[in-house]
């Protein structure tokens, strides 16, 4: 199975700041990964798919990076409403896997 | 948009039938995954079905208890949980495609006696 390491597992930062979660898959995965944010009590929500391909609707603060096995998702202003866990997953291989999660929480 | 329904209390070995009922979009254009959420966990895949039902695929801890389906004519999307064990207590999600683009509010399995 192919692993996804995400890192770090949780950060606060103020708003504002630039922030950046990564993804280490075990192989590569070419350009098949996903962003998720998961609010607490909700549905996760899809962010960027194919690495870099921003989902409609999502604001333009969010962005993607990365093939192969490293990955990023950076948040370029942080906003009190981007308070969440994050999620990567691979779609290139089943079984289909997520990171771990990062939490974001704003000080 | 996707609603699961279909979750509840069930003791061990236990059945349940999830469904996946989807309004304002035709479900049979996609791939449908079932993905589950552990209580404070993270996400786990747990199958999903091509278009036409033809190829099905399982994380290994569910292989052979859970079986998913599908009635495009219904326009929904079915999980068929047999041998129900407690790690299986989760939040249960349908979503859209491999890569999960659209994803149901979720139902709640909890399994214990």
């Amino acid at each position: 199975d192919i692993q996804m390491t995400q890192s770090p597992s949780s950060l606060s930062a103020s708003v504002g700041d630039r922030v950046t979660i990564t993804c280490r898959a075990s192989q590569d995965i070419k350009n098949y990964s996903v962003w998720f944010q998961q609010r607490p009590g909700t549905a996760p929500k899809s962010l960027i798919s194919a690495a870099s391909r921003l989902q409609s609707g999502v604001p333009s603060r969010f962005s993607g990076s990365g093939s192969g096995t490293d990955f990023s998702l950076t948040i370029s202003s942080l906003q009190p409403e981007d308070s969440a866990t994050y999620y990567c997953q691979q779609y290139s291989t089943y079984p289909l896997t997520f990171g771990g999660g990062t939490k974001v929480e704003i000080k | 948009q996707l609603v699961e329904s279909g979750g509840g209390l069930v003791q061990p070995g236990g059945s349940l039938r999830l469904s996946c009922a989807a309004s304002g979009i035709i479900l049979n254009n996609f791939w449908i995954s079932w993905v589950r959420q552990s209580p404070g966990k993270g996400l786990e895949w747990v199958a999903n079905i091509k278009q036409d039902g033809s190829k099905t695929y399982y994380v290994d801890p569910v292989k052979g208890r859970f079986t998913i389906s599908r009635d495009n004519d219904k326009n929904s999307v079915y999980l068929q949980m047999n041998s129900l064990r407690a790690e299986d207590t989760a939040v249960y999600y349908c979503a859209t495609g491999s890569n999960h683009l659209s994803w149901g509010q979720g139902t709640l399995v909890t399994v214990s006696s």
